[in-house]
């Protein structure tokens, strides 16, 4: 079953503008990982951030955590039209490396 | 890192039919996964499949319509038995390999799109 939902669903904006798209879980997670998808391929590996953080940074992307609202965000800044794309996060409840994914957010950036 | 291919990249199979689809680490990993992404949904866990043993499967799917090998460290298949249209999705293969320092990251497969007529 999904443990996660993301908002928004869709999102489409104009390059040079920030993305920010925000998951939602359900129950006490061991870490928390965002992962994007192009046309419905492999999924690429963007962040992983441990329960006990609550900010990482990595190149144009910040991903915040607050466990105490067991929710997370993704900020993508200064967008580019490379990164339409769709974005899951995912969460892992123990050390077993199973991944239960949110809906995932549909990001359209307009040249 | 680790890179993972998966045969066939796609497929289009006739209902009551039955396909393998391979997946190859160049790499030795502990852990392997099989995912499903239905058209416009999320992925869903399959199975977890165990190298030497039965595979382990997740609420919703069994042995008999998704059977799983998992003959060494860097080889898996994942056959859908007796599809329906509803069997339409991605299937991806994914591995978990811990790095130095005992951080563990997930790869991903480019994914099997299958197309049950």
């Amino acid at each position: 079953s999904q443990q996660g939902e993301e908002d928004p669903q869709a999102l489409s904006i104009q390059e040079g503008e920030n993305a920010t798209m925000n998951c939602s879980y359900k129950t006490s997670i061991n870490n928390l990982q965002w992962y994007r998808q192009n046309s419905g391929r492999g999924l690429v590996h963007l962040i992983l951030i441990r329960s006990n953080e609550r900010e990482k940074h990595s190149g144009r992307l910040r991903v915040t955590l607050d466990t105490s609202k067991k929710s997370s965000s993704l900020l993508i800044t200064a967008s580019r039209a490379a990164d339409t794309a769709s974005y899951f996060c995912a969460t892992t409840l123990d050390n077993t490396g199973k991944l239960i994914f949110g809906q995932g957010t549909t990001l359209q950036v307009k040249p | 890192s680790a890179v993972i291919s998966q045969k066939p990249s796609r497929d289009i199979c006739q209902r009551g039919t039955s396909l393998t689809i391979q997946c190859q680490v160049d790499s030795q990993v502990t852990m392997m996964f099989w995912y499903r992404q239905q058209p416009g949904q999320s992925l869903t866990l399959i199975a977890t499949a165990n190298q030497g043993s039965e595979a382990t499967y997740e609420s919703g799917f069994v042995i008999d319509k998704f059977p799983i090998s998992r003959p060494n460290l860097t080889f898996s298949t994942l056959t859908v038995s007796n599809m329906s249209p509803e069997d339409s999705s991605i299937y991806l293969c994914s591995v978990l390999k811990y790095l130095a320092g005992g951080r563990g990251e997930q790869y991903f497969g480019p994914g099997t799109r299958l197309t049950v007529t």
